[in-house]
């Protein structure tokens, strides 16, 4: 059984570019979440998607955004990159919503300049 | 707002030694779950724990849930240089999964 694959690893942008992360769940996973993990504020959660739908919402700014397509796979967007977003996106993923068992991926690395 | 501490931050010990992790609430969770997380990686889920008092034990870890379901341990008997990471606890409940502070721990052969 495949794990969650997140694309891609490791990403270098500019202040004020925007990037996309890709996350595919586990199959036969419905709930995919997102984490923002830095040194100094620890993993911080950023949004989660169940059934195409954002269900819950971290305390981030509007630039960080989300999708989740039909298949489960999940899209995390942010606009007018600054240096502060560099970090390690993380995304894990439930059976279904009330799952009480998250499996992560290995993580995108952004890292902006 | 669901909070999890944990305790210690920092842990730097020597190879054989034992150590407990903490991680304490004043909220109650449904389940917690400890992950192991290395540098660069994702977080590895260790174990579940379900029921309030519920213990749990895979090799040399030993995890418990607290009577009240607000708190657990992770205790490592003769840790290893394998056992360096980051450990992380998290809490299930009200639909939504909170994750502790954090403990890094070094075990130094």
């Amino acid at each position: 059984k495949a794990g969650v694959t997140q694309t891609p690893r490791y990403l270098i942008k500019t202040r004020g570019q925007q990037v996309t992360l890709s996350c595919s769940p586990i199959s036969g996973h419905r709930s995919v979440s997102w984490y923002q993990q830095t040194p100094g504020q620890g993993l911080q959660f950023l949004f989660e998607y169940f059934s195409e739908t954002q269900r819950n919402k971290g305390n981030f700014p509007g630039r960080f955004s989300g999708r989740q397509f039909s298949n489960s796979r999940s899209e995390m967007n942010v606009s007018t990159l600054e240096l502060g977003d560099s970090a390690l996106y993380l995304c894990a993923s439930r059976r279904t919503g009330e799952g009480i068992e998250a499996f992560f991926g290995q993580g995108t690395r952004l890292t902006v300049v | 707002t669901q909070l999890l501490e944990q305790s210690p931050q920092f842990l730097s010990i020597q190879e054989g030694e034992n150590l407990t992790v903490y991680c304490n609430s004043s909220s109650v969770f449904s389940s917690l779950q400890w992950y192991r997380q290395e540098p660069g990686e994702g977080p590895v889920l260790l174990v579940t724990v379900v029921t309030g008092g519920e213990v749990k034990k895979l090799k040399r870890l030993t995890f418990q849930f607290g009577d009240a379901r607000k708190d657990s341990s992770l205790h490592i008997t003769a840790a290893q240089p394998g056992d360096t990471g980051l450990y992380l606890c998290a809490g299930s409940g009200y639909q939504k999964v909170t994750f502790g502070t954090g403990t890094k721990l070094q075990v130094i052969p």
